[in-house]
């Protein structure tokens, strides 16, 4: 099956300070990738849809200056958390299609805590 | 509103015991489903989904679900459940048919006791 590579695992962060996440798809090109947040004991929001070489498409409430996303490559979308506060302290996780009308497979996931 | 409703939070059944989650949908045309299984503190695993034709899809670990139309339903079954079963599971609908862009439900965390 398709794997997704989720780096770091876990990170914790100073408030203030931005932190990077990198998602990978690897043995796979991957033209889409999702970010998702999720917070204890809730469900996956989406929040972002990000696609090779364009722009991601936030949902509705996501900031995209807070949230910066990066699709640089086939195999490669990048999540910045800028100037982190402790309520963006969450569960990230990335997703990554080939092509359309198949499933997404997902990483699994980055803990983030911003003290 | 188009919705993905779970409407057990938590449930808990005796290990042996069948199990059966439910996962209701609010959208006009019939999306692809899934149900995922996660673990605390992990990513999510694919257990089955449902893109079309049979009904009744067969997954991973002996889970079983059934799409049914009629009542915009998709439950999870599994027959005999094992300890290692315990888990947080989330149905998650696909609305645009186009792979990836998920909606999920809140949710319904599972206790297995002995």
């Amino acid at each position: 099956g398709a794997v997704v590579s989720q780096h770091p695992s876990r990170v914790i962060c100073k408030s203030g300070t931005s932190v990077k996440i990198e998602c990978r798809s690897l043995d796979f090109q991957a033209t889409t990738m999702f970010w998702y947040r999720q917070f204890p004991k809730k469900s996956l929001m989406l929040m972002a849809t990000s696609n090779e070489g364009s722009k991601a498409t936030y949902e509705q409430g996501v900031e995209k200056d807070k949230f910066l996303i990066n699709h640089a490559s086939l195999t490669l979308s990048t999540l910045t958390v800028t100037s982190a506060h402790p309520e963006d302290s969450s569960f990230y996780i990335c997703s990554a299609r080939v092509v359309p009308n198949t499933e997404a497979f997902f990483g699994q996931g980055t803990r983030l805590t911003v003290v | 509103a188009q919705s993905v409703t779970q409407p057990d939070i938590h449930i808990t059944v005796s290990e042996g015991a069948s199990l059966e989650l439910r996962c209701n949908y609010s959208y006009g045309a019939t999306p692809y489903l899934f149900w995922y299984v996660q673990s605390p503190g992990q990513g999510l695993q694919l257990l089955l989904k449902y893109l079309s034709g049979d009904t009744l899809v067969q997954g991973i670990k002996g889970f079983e679900a059934e799409f049914k139309r009629s009542q915009s339903s998709f439950n999870l079954r599994k027959p005999s459940v094992h300890w290692s079963d315990a888990a947080e599971y989330f149905c998650a609908v696909d609305p645009y048919n186009q792979g990836g862009k998920l909606i999920f439900g809140q949710g319904t965390e599972l206790s297995v006791k002995p």
